[in-house]
């Protein structure tokens, strides 16, 4: 299996821009997670999905943020507009008992 | 709420020490507990898992033991490796695992000399 998919591995943008971050998990994984990053405030769980359905969105920072999972294979995580402040790893995992698998992150640099 | 706390790095150590990360925890409930590792670049991974009182999780010559006494699961390793060098993040699972939910803690970045 090739595991968690990320894309865009880096992305610079400039303060106003949108950004759209996108995940494909684990095949016959039901769980879906979005993390963010900083070296200020570690690992912040953002949303969660459970088989395709948003669960538990309550840290998602504001409304800039949305996410979603049209289906099994593929999430995405926007902002819009984007900050300097957003600039972070955002990390997407999916599981489905027990133990959660991890993409390589997307580092977002908002200028 | 539930939390997870794990003492500040860096640790830096030389090649075949000890090593002890400490963690604990609040939680209500009975929570699942885990060790993640970050190596440079990369994203998390599993090390080791506890799911009850007095478990103990191992892998890789690490290992940690879920005590509910004093809401602990401190990780040990006999002898590091410089290939150690990475982050580590003590989490636990909301939902007695049931929604694989994690809480992390902020990440101890060990570092280790040949």
């Amino acid at each position: 299996d090739a595991g968690v998919i990320q894309s865009p591995r880096h992305e610079v943008t400039e303060m106003g821009q949108e950004v759209t971050l996108r995940c494909k998990p684990i095949s016959g994984h039901d769980y879906l997670f979005w993390y963010r990053q900083t070296m200020m405030r570690g690992l912040e769980l953002l949303i969660y999905f459970n088989n395709n359905v948003p669960i538990d969105d309550s840290g998602m920072p504001e409304d800039r943020f949305s996410a979603k999972m049209p289906n099994a294979s593929f999430s995405t995580l926007k902002i819009q507009p984007s900050e300097p402040r957003d600039s972070a790893v955002y990390f997407c995992a999916s599981s489905m008992v027990g133990e959660l698998f991890f993409g390589e992150g997307s580092r977002l640099t908002v200028l | 709420g539930n939390s997870v706390t794990q003492m500040e790095g860096p640790v830096t150590l030389s090649e075949e020490a000890f090593l002890t990360i400490n963690c604990t925890y609040t939680a209500t409930g009975y929570p699942s507990l885990f060790w993640y590792v970050q190596y440079p670049g990369e994203g998390l991974q599993l090390l080791l898992k506890a799911t009850k009182a007095d478990d103990k999780g191992s892998n890789k010559g690490f290992e940690a033991t879920y005590r509910k006494e004093t809401t602990s699961f401190h990780l040990e390793k006999g002898s590091v490796q410089v290939s150690d060098s990475a982050v580590y993040f003590c989490a636990l699972s909301e939902g007695g695992g049931a929604t694989n939910k994690l809480i992390f803690g902020t990440g101890t970045l060990l570092a280790v000399q040949p």
